[in-house]
């Protein structure tokens, strides 16, 4: 049973452009969920996608994006790069649209906005 | 949403138990306490959930007192493998739009 992955590991970025981050759900998860951390503080609820439909969103701007496919894959859009936009992002996928049953995160990218 | 209160850092001797523990004085009736573990550059991991008075697992056990407002996670004996920061989160795990909401949880450093 394959993990959650992200790609890419690490990425380096200007303000003003943009990015898009991908993840592979864990094998037979239909839920994905994605999260900023910054440094020193615990992980920040951006939004979730169940059955390729958005199904709920944190406190961010619109030029967060994301899109569900087909197989559960997900991307993380985020248009418009600032200098706070620099962290972690993580992604967690679970089996179903509950999002305190155990979820399981994948390693995160590294993002750094110049 | 049920705010959490935990110690920002911790150190313990490597072989000792370690308890850790996290106020939720307003937990809805429909809320379970939840941990998750989080090695540095890596994803949280699940650790444990419960509901009221004990559950215990492989990794840890975790105590609930009857009021719900507190509950204590213990790892028995940790290594320095254990060094990690510790996330204590409530939520309804039967409700779907409900997110999980980390704070900035404990930083546990395990010394040999």
């Amino acid at each position: 049973e394959t993990g959650v992955t992200q790609s890419p590991t690490h990425l380096i970025k200007t303000r003003g452009q943009q990015v898009t981050l991908r993840c592979s759900s864990q094998s037979g998860h239909n839920t994905v969920s994605w999260y900023q951390q910054a440094l020193g503080q615990g992980p920040q609820f951006i939004f979730q996608y169940y059955r390729e439909e958005e199904n709920g969103r944190g406190n961010f701007p619109p030029r967060f994006s994301g899109l569900q496919f087909p197989n559960y894959s997900s991307e993380l859009n985020v248009n418009a790069l600032e200098l706070d936009d620099s962290a972690l992002y993580l992604c967690a996928s679970s089996p179903g649209g509950l999002a305190y049953n155990e979820q399981f995160f994948g390693p995160g990218t590294r993002l750094t906005v110049l | 949403l049920a705010k959490t209160t935990q110690p920002i850092s911790m150190d313990s001797y490597e072989g000792q138990e370690v308890n850790i523990t996290c106020s939720h004085n307003n937990i809805a009736t429909n809320d379970y306490i939840t941990w998750y573990q989080q090695f540095p550059s890596q994803g949280p991991r699940f650790i444990i959930q419960g509901y009221k008075t004990k559950v215990t697992n492989e990794v840890a056990s975790l105590f609930i007192p009857a009021d719900r407002k507190s509950s204590t996670l213990s790892l028995p004996r940790v290594s320095l493998s254990d060094t990690a920061v510790y996330y204590c989160l409530v939520g309804d795990p039967f409700s779907g739009n409900t997110p999980l909401v980390f704070g900035k949880g404990t930083r546990l450093s395990v010394i040999a």
